[in-house]
Order: structure tokens, then C-alpha cells, then sequence
């Protein structure tokens, strides 16, 4: 089944302590996203990344870092995480075509509370 | 002002009755135009894209598209109450992908 998985489905952690949100895709799609969902804000994107070892800032980056280092994967990495990033955080995947991207596949998301 | 904007709702109707959903939107760049459907504690799931202006049509679903007006539209006909969730409608410029805020929609029996 196609299908993107995040890992894990609920997190509560303190201030400070260093987390990773795994996301991983089976679809050999090129282009990979994180996007954060609050209540009157929508959903609105982190990071994104075109392709393998290429990334590139989103609408909200700070606080955040991630990395392509495979194709498949694309990890969401807080260094010292803080309370406004309690959110419901979501990882997608999509086709490309001639660099523009359409079809996203997005994962069952990741509650994270930060205390 | 927003790029996409999207009456939050909620909005409410009866069951077999059509449900309209609407975005307007201010880029002229947009591309690719979606319709996504999120259902409480769930990660949006596609529901439609196109990238024309025009009808497409899939099921119970329509979605329209006008460029000239920057306007798209999301028709479901003889709604269930298993359509009841929250509709976003997403446009694409490139790499870029912009959601609207969503659509709250419940569907009573």
C-alpha cells in the first residue's frame, strides 16, 4: 500500500530535550514536506525538499531542522524543543513534474505536546 | 490578505443534499489546483486536483475551476454524513503549495 508513515502518532516531551519525527515514504516520490497544523492557522509548511540532500525552508523553519540523506526518508528534527511547538505536525509526499508538484500524500500526523 | 482564502464554515446540511465549497485565491501563478479532505485526528487525503480551468468531475464530486476570476469550487452531491470533515482546498505555484484554511462541513442524517 502506498503510503507515508510518521513515527511517533503522539510525543509529550519537556523544553529543551532534543526530538526526531521519523517520516518515511514508499512511493519513490521526490519531493517531501513537513507541515504544522494549528487551530485558525491552518496548515502551514516547515520544510520541504525537492531531493535527496536537497532542502530548503518553508514558511516556518525556526526551531526546526531536517535532512534528506535517503530518498525515502525525510526526519524532523527539533534541537530544543519549546511549548509554542506543541502542535499536530504532518509529513508529506508528492509527485513532480517539470518541478512542479502535485498529488500529496500525507501521513496519519504526529501530536506533539512540549511541557 | 491571505493568497487562499476559504470560509471557515461550519457549514451544515442535510443529508442528500449538495454541498458547495468555495476558494478565491490572488496568485496568478497557482498551477495545480486540490481539493483535500481531513477528517478529525487524520492527515488530509486528496480528493481531486486539476490544472485547467473547466469541470472535472469524479463520483459524488465536481470540481470547477475558473482562472479568469481566481476561483475554485468543490460540489458534492447526495452527501452522506460520512462526508462530514473538514474540506481544504490547495493551490500549487510551482514547488510551492498553499493551503486554504478549511472548510468545516457537517452532514446531518
Amino acid at each position: 500500500e502506498a503510503q507515508v508513515t510518521q513515527n511517533p502518532r503522539y510525543l509529550i516531551t519537556v523544553t529543551g530535550k532534543k526530538l526526531t519525527v521519523t517520516c518515511s515514504q514508499n512511493m519513490n516520490h521526490e519531493y517531501m514536506s513537513w507541515y504544522r497544523q494549528d487551530p485558525g492557522l491552518g496548515l502551514r509548511q516547515i520544510y520541504y525538499s525537492m531531493n535527496v540532500e536537497v532542502t530548503d525552508k518553508g514558511d516556518v523553519p525556526e526551531g526546526y531542522k531536517v535532512s534528506r540523506k535517503e530518498k525515502r526518508n525525510f526526519p524532523l528534527i527539533l534541537e530544543s524543543p519549546s511549548p509554542n511547538q506543541t502542535s499536530l505536525y504532518f509529513c508529506a509526499s508528492s509527485r513532480s513534474l517539470d518541478r512542479v508538484v502535485y498529488g500529496y500524500t500525507f501521513g496519519s500526523g504526529t501530536r506533539l505536546t512540549v511541557v | 490578505q491571505k493568497e487562499v482564502e476559504q470560509d471557515p464554515g461550519p457549514l451544515s446540511v442535510p443529508e442528500g443534499a449538495i454541498v458547495s465549497l468555495n476558494c478565491t485565491y490572488s496568485n496568478s501563478a497557482f498551477q495545480y489546483f486540490m481539493w483535500y479532505r481531513q477528517y478529525s485526528r487524520k492527515g488530509p487525503e486528496l480528493l481531486m486536483y486539476t490544472y485547467s480551468s473547466g469541470n472535472k468531475e469524479d463520483g459524488r464530486f465536481t470540481a470547477q475551476v475558473d482562472k479568469s476570476s481566481k476561483y475554485i469550487s468543490l460540489f458534492i452531491r447526495d452527501s452522506q454524513p460520512s462526508d462530514s470533515a473538514t474540506y481544504l482546498c490547495a493551490l500549487t505555484a510551482g514547488n510551492k503549495l498553499t493551503f486554504g484554511g478549511g472548510t468545516r462541513v457537517l452532514v446531518k442524517p
